[in-house]
């Protein structure tokens, strides 16, 4: 069965403090990996897309990086404008499906 | 260049009655998806609509139902609500299922509350 795990449920940053999410997936044959930020009762906002392996995308204190069978989003020096629940997606070759990981709850301490 | 829009933004309903929530899509986009977020999950599929037709449907029974119209714009329908029905219903444009580079944007969503 496809499936998408994210790791940690939560995390607590000082600010300032850099670390990574993992996503990790398993599907037949990926056709694009999604990463979403999402605010408290708010819809997803679309933040990277990465389809092959060894791909980097960028943005701003955030950098998501993809291997054959995860990604990572690094945060870099964040700040608590960057609290919300990060989500990852996975959209496979066999279908238009998108399935999603539960996502991480990130909070960046003042 | 217009964002997704979805209505209502809350909506209490109270079980075995029926509701109908609604989408707009992004401008350029003709492929739209829904998705239910119950509290502290991620979103799950549901169903996706291309040029008005159902283009792939998740785990959901058949009392999901949506449409599409020329517009792009889209609805979802849920007939005889359950408790369990109770959550954010998400909807999400994106170009049509082939392009690249595949981007899908999502609206605030809708928020249902089954009693």
């Amino acid at each position: 069965e496809d499936q998408v795990t994210q790791s940690p449920e939560a995390l607590r940053l000082q600010e300032g403090e850099s670390s990574s999410l993992n996503c990790s997936y398993t599907v037949s044959g990926l056709r694009g990996l999604f990463w979403y930020r999402q605010d408290p009762g708010k819809g997803p906002e679309f933040l990277f897309t990465l389809y092959s392996a060894g791909e980097e995308k960028e943005k701003e204190r955030l950098k998501a990086t993809l291997t054959k069978k995860e990604s990572f989003l690094h945060i870099t020096a964040p700040k608590p404008e960057d609290s919300a629940t990060y989500l990852c997606a996975v959209r496979e070759n066999r279908d238009d499906k998108i399935i999603f990981g539960k996502g991480t709850r990130l909070h960046i301490l003042p | 260049e217009t964002g997704v829009t979805q209505s209502p933004t809350h909506l209490i309903k109270t079980r075995g009655q029926q509701v109908t929530l609604r989408c707009s899509s992004q401008s350029g986009h003709n492929t739209v998806s829904w998705y239910q977020q119950a509290l502290g999950q991620g979103p799950q599929f549901i169903f996706q609509y291309y040029r008005e037709e159902e283009n792939g449907r998740g785990n959901f029974p058949p009392r999901f139902s949506g449409l599409q119209f020329p517009n792009y714009s889209s609805e979802l329908n849920v007939n005889a609500l359950e408790l369990d029905d109770s959550a954010l219903y998400l909807c999400a444009s994106s170009p049509y299922p082939g392009a690249s580079p595949y981007e899908q944007y999502f609206g605030p969503g809708t928020r249902l509350t089954v009693t």
